[in-house]
């Protein structure tokens, strides 16, 4: 299976601020791989696919980078609606594996 | 307007059994592959199981922690998805999501439904 290592595992940032998300498979995945973002008792959401692809609708200050075993999301400047949970996951071989999560808190 | 909307979920006895059902809307139904994604109360995202499209046979795959228990189903006649879980057992309790597979754009999801709740207890 491939382990999808994600950082921080929390997140207390400004709004305002620039955060970064890593995450890092154990082995090579190409770029297959999504960003979600999860509100507290909603559905995940879709940010970014294909590592780097900007979901339809999403505001541009997300963006996400990398290829093969490290990636990152990126925010530009944190909003109050961004404050959630994001995770990665591999869609590159099965099982299917995600990330831990990253809990983005309001400092 | 794309819409998944999950029900069956409750409250089991381990042991027992359960039939999760998915209602798609909006879109073709058949031309995409359906997984299901579940989450434990304050855990993370995991993966459960896929169905293939018809093209591919209505082939399907799962979690190691599922497989030979669970069983994912679809109908295209019907536009719904399915997920038949045996033998339960506590640490399948969790948030159950079906998500739609998005074949254009490295098979990731780009919708899910609301959730439907599923708690194994005695």
């Amino acid at each position: 299976d491939i382990q999808m290592t994600q950082s921080p595992s929390s997140l207390s940032a400004s709004v305002g601020d620039r955060v970064t998300i890593i995450c890092r498979a154990s082995q090579g995945i190409g770029n297959d791989l999504g960003w979600y973002q999860q509100k507290p008792g909603k559905a995940p959401k879709r940010l970014i696919y294909a590592a780097s692809s900007l979901q339809s609708g999403v505001p541009s200050r997300f963006s996400g980078s990398g290829s093969g075993t490290e990636f990152t999301l990126t925010i530009s400047s944190l909003q109050p609606e961004d404050f959630a949970t994001y995770y990665c996951l591999q869609h590159n071989s099965y099982p299917i594996t995600s990330g831990q999560g990253t809990r983005l808190e309001i400092k | 307007e794309v819409q998944l909307v999950e029900s069956g979920g409750g409250l089991v006895q381990p042991g027992g059994s359960l039939r999760l059902s998915c209602a798609a809307s909006g879109f073709t139904f058949s031309d995409h592959y359906m997984d299901w994604v579940r989450q434990a109360p304050g855990k993370g995202l995991e993966w459960v199981g896929r169905t293939r499209n018809k093209a591919k046979s209505y082939t399907t795959e799962y979690a190691a922690s599922v497989k030979g228990r669970f069983t994912v189903s679809r109908d295209d006649s019907k536009k719904s998805l399915y997920l038949q879980m045996n033998s339960l057992k506590t640490e399948d309790t969790a948030v159950y999501y079906c998500a739609r597979v998005d074949g254009d754009n490295k098979f990731t999801y780009d919708y899910w439904g609301q959730g439907t709740p599923v708690t194994v207890s005695s």
